[in-house]
């Protein structure tokens, strides 16, 4: 299953919302769909898992919505912290795949 | 909390095989699936392989049967084999933990390994 991330890059302020979108080519059984963070130099961090369900420890900010093809990662209010480079990675098919990223940068 | 740590060499010559290991600290190896994930400049995040401690397995097919796990529980490590390595096979390499039906919940740091004469 291919996903695709849009958009590549969002330029953004502090305080401002981040929409992110990932597409998968095929439905997704049981919206079996994750996010991940990545800061320079740093490993993957889970985010969200079946599409809505934010793991231990992570902010309420981050909002995971959608279902079937069409997932949406949303950032409420973007914090320092929160430039980083975002995966989605899908579970429901194998091999298990990611998206290529969405790098969300400070404007 | 169960924390990752990769180790094994970094530098590899093409046509030779890379191995790694994964120490596990902190839960027991018989509750997770022990994956292996890669990144590079030009392919992204890409799944390698997992394995469970009762030995149920499974290999990206783009591997092309290159890739080999195996476990160690009285040491609590888990090791990831890929033999005739090419340039292409340059990553970082990450060891991550899976339940059933669920995302790569933790992570090691990472082990950049590339693969040149």
């Amino acid at each position: 299953i291919v996903l695709t991330q849009s958009p590549g890059i969002l330029s953004l302020s502090p305080g401002e919302r981040a929409t992110l979108s990932c597409r998968a080519s095929q439905s997704l059984n049981n919206n079996y769909l994750a996010w991940y963070q990545q800061r320079p130099g740093q490993a993957p961090r889970l985010l969200i898992s079946g599409a809505t369900n934010r793991a231990t420890g992570i902010p309420d900010r981050f909002w995971g919505t959608g279902s079937g093809t069409d997932f949406t990662l949303i950032i409420s209010r973007l914090e320092p912290e929160d430039f980083a480079v975002y995966y989605c990675q899908q579970y429901s098919h194998t091999p298990r795949t990611f998206g290529q990223g969405t790098k969300v940068e400070i404007k | 909390q169960v924390r990752l740590q990769e180790s094994g060499p970094r530098l590899v010559k093409p046509s030779e095989t890379l191995s790694l290991t994964c120490t596990v600290s902190g839960d027991s190896m018989k509750t997770y699936y022990w994956n292996w994930i890669r990144q590079s400049p030009g392919k992204g995040l890409e799944w390698v392989a997992y394995l469970y401690h009762n030995g149920i397995s499974d290999y990206n097919p783009s591997l092309r049967g290159r890739a080999a796990m195996s476990l160690d529980s009285s040491k609590g490590q888990f090791s990831l084999t890929l033999s005739s390595v090419t340039a292409a096979d340059t990553a970082v390499y990450y060891c991550a933990t899976l339940l059933p039906a669920s995302a790569f919940d933790v992570w090691g740091q990472g082990a950049l390994v590339t693969v040149s004469s």
